[in-house]
């Protein structure tokens, strides 16, 4: 099976700050990758989806880049807002990262 | 707007069954895959099973794998995920989510979930 390597596990960061998080494939996964954004005790919301474009409302501060087997989220100007837990997922057989907690220094 | 509505959830003893429907609104169900994902308390999110639109192809982690079955009623708009020999880890809230209308594109829509406590 195709497993995802997520890093880091937690993250502080302080407002106005850029933070990346990484997700690493087992083997290539071309751009079927896709991040969610899960807040406590909600259902996660899709962000990006097929590695790097933009789900439809979600703020231009997201981004994501990558293909094959490395793959990065990219928060800019980071709000207070975005607090939460961010997982990715490949679309080969559908594992989850081990998710990255966001918090505000 | 686009409703998924997850029920069936409760306490369950070891050993025991389940049975979770998932009720779709305001989109054509019968034109898009389906998945059920899982959250164990204080974990993360692990994916469960997949049923292609149309019912003809399923795929199940290994976790789940011959103890479990996703189904769906594309008359009645219903997505169904059943499961037996049930143990502790299995303990979680289960979510039903929509995949995109793209191809490999993620899942854009997710029910609020349903809480399964397997326990004597």
């Amino acid at each position: 099976d195709i497993q995802m390597t997520q890093s880091p596990s937690t993250l502080s960061a302080s407002v106005g700050d850029r933070v990346t998080i990484t997700c690493r494939a087992s083997q290539s996964i071309s751009n079927w990758l896709a991040w969610y954004q899960q807040k406590p005790g909600r259902a996660p919301k899709l962000l990006v989806y097929k590695a790097s474009i933009l789900q439809s409302g979600v703020p231009s501060r997201f981004s994501g880049t990558g293909s094959g087997t490395e793959f990065t989220l990219t928060i800019s100007n980071l709000q207070p807002d975005d607090v939460a837990t961010y997982y990715c997922q490949q679309y080969k057989t559908y594992i989850f990262g081990q998710g990255t907690k966001l918090e505000i220094k | 707007q686009v409703q998924l509505v997850e029920s069936g959830g409760g306490v369950v003893q070891p050993g025991g069954s389940l049975r979770l429907s998932c009720e779709a609104s305001g989109f054509t169900f019968s034109a898009f895959d389906m998945h059920w994902v899982r959250q164990a308390p204080g974990k993360g999110l692990e994916w469960v099973a997949f049923i292609k639109y149309d019912g003809d192809d399923k795929l199940y982690a290994a976790s789940v794998v011959g103890r479990s079955t996703i189904s769906r009623d594309n008359s009645k708009n219903i997505l169904y995920f059943e499961m037996n020999s049930l143990r502790a880890e299995d303990t979680a809230v289960y979510y039903c989510a929509k995949d995109s209308y793209y191809d490999n594109s993620g899942s854009d829509y997710w029910g609020q979930g349903t809480l399964v406590s397997v326990s004597s």
